[in-house]
């Protein structure tokens, strides 16, 4: 039963550097999305997905990318990290329709940009 | 993003007693959702509500949505110490989902 799926757990990057978080869920679910989680901020949306080759953008959704190639896999992708983009990063999916809402959520990658 | 004001901040009960906080907006949501979440996990849903006035249970909690549809209350009942953790409201408004900043729950044996 692996629900949604996030890797890396942790990561550390450099000032500049890119990187991918990858995201997976096993459940059909055509809704996921993106939200990163910092102290007393709460979770705010980046970027979400109602479907394959569907994209949108959330909240916060500068110097992120997403695309949606198919209906499993959501990845995140830092174009070049900076400092403020240090933070929790958490995916979640849900079924769609009414329910358009992250039912079932990952258990977030921990990043630290240097 | 929709900015919602989740109280209390913080609550320090002991166990068995009665649990109750709320979320408020300046903005209508068609549907309001409130979530739990553990040290070093993602959130948890623990319930979705999807018409004003709606009243839902799920075991000992039970959630409101307010009539003018931009409240939300979420009470817990008789707590016990793993009702320790950190709970969100959050209201959907099309696509997007806003999240409160969270109420913070310890229960004492």
């Amino acid at each position: 039963n692996a629900g949604v799926t996030q890797t890396p757990k942790f990561q550390v990057l450099k000032t500049g550097q890119s990187m991918t978080l990858q995201c997976a869920q096993d459940m059909n679910h055509e809704y996921m999305s993106w939200y990163r989680q910092d102290p007393g901020m709460g979770l705010r949306l980046i970027h979400y997905s109602v479907g394959a080759g569907i994209t949108d953008q959330g909240e916060v959704p500068n110097g992120y990318n997403v695309s949606r190639s198919t209906t499993e896999d959501f990845p995140l992708r830092l174009l070049s990290a900076a400092p403020s983009q240090t933070s929790v990063y958490f995916c979640a999916s849900g079924t769609g329709g009414t329910g358009n809402q992250p039912q079932h959520f990952g258990d977030g990658t921990r990043l630290s940009i240097l | 993003g929709q900015q919602l004001n989740q109280s209390p901040q913080s609550m320090f009960i002991q166990e068995g007693e009665d649990v109750s906080m709320n979320c408020t907006s300046s903005s209508i949501f068609n549907t309001w959702l409130w979530y739990k979440q553990d040290p070093g996990e993602g959130p948890v849903l623990l319930i979705a509500l999807y018409k004003a006035g709606e009243l839902t249970s799920n075991g000992r909690l039970t959630a409101q949505f307010g009539i003018t549809r931009k409240d939300s209350f979420l009470n817990i009942s008789a707590s016990i110490p793993s009702d320790v953790g950190i709970y969100f409201c959050a209201g959907l408004s099309g696509y997007a989902l806003n999240f409160g900043k969270g109420t913070s729950l310890l229960v004492t044996p």
